[in-house]
């Protein structure tokens, strides 16, 4: 069964604007990870949050989670043409199983 | 260098003629993974195998089989491909399974067409 969500489903904006979305999940998790995929391709592991921690930083990406709220963000800051891609979520220990993804686009 | 190959990227095969779908690693993990993906949905996990464990998921068709001969190599094939198996097909390894804080490799798929 589906564990992580992703939301919106799709989103547009120009480049160098900052791109948020989320990721929202039904039970407990050991870590939540954040994917990218382009047209086409396999997914790109981008970064993994353990459930211990609040905020993580990858270059220009940021990641929250509330384990409260069971819920993540990941927010993509200067947005570039090459960051047009589906982001999925999964969560252990929950098997690699993923939502229907956030489609960005990013407008040059 | 691809850590997780899969071949071929783009297969054609006809309407009820059994296709296989191979993928290789060169990461050694033990976990192996394969996803069936239709345009705009969810890559959908459809087996792993843990070391030489397999585990099919529930909601597997029986139509889909998978083989893992050494930790290198995974398999699937599909013994009658309907219209329906148009997909992207994933291949992804891990090093241990998800109760690990470990992530997941993918290979670049294949695109499988079914005429």
């Amino acid at each position: 069964s589906q564990q992580g969500e992703e939301d919106p489903q799709a989103l547009s904006i120009q480049e160098g604007e900052n791109a948020t979305m989320n990721c929202s999940y039904k039970t407990s998790i050991n870590n939540l990870q954040w994917y990218r995929q382009n047209s086409g391709r396999g997914l790109v592991h981008l970064i993994l949050i353990r459930s211990n921690e609040r905020e993580k930083h990858s270059g220009r990406l940021r990641v929250t989670l509330d384990t409260s709220k069971k819920s993540s963000s990941l927010l993509i800051t200067a947005s570039r043409a090459a960051d047009t891609a589906s982001y999925f979520c999964a969560t252990a220990p929950h098997k690699y199983i993923f939502g229907t993804g956030t489609r960005l686009k990013v407008l040059a | 260098d691809a850590m997780v190959i899969q071949n071929p990227r783009y297969q054609v095969t006809q309407f009820g003629k059994p296709v296989t779908l191979s993928c290789s690693q060169t990461l050694n993990h033990n976990v192996m993974y394969w996803y069936q993906q239709k345009s705009s949905q969810a890559p959908k996990l459809l087996f792993h195998y843990y070391d030489k464990d397999f585990n099919n998921e529930a909601d597997t068709p029986d139509n889909f089989q998978s083989r893992r001969p050494n930790t290198s190599f995974c398999f699937l094939d599909i013994r009658s491909p309907g219209l329906g198996d148009a997909a992207m097909y994933l291949c992804a390894t891990s090093r241990d399974d998800w109760t690990v804080n470990t992530e997941a490799f993918f290979g670049q798929g294949t695109r499988l067409t079914v005429v």
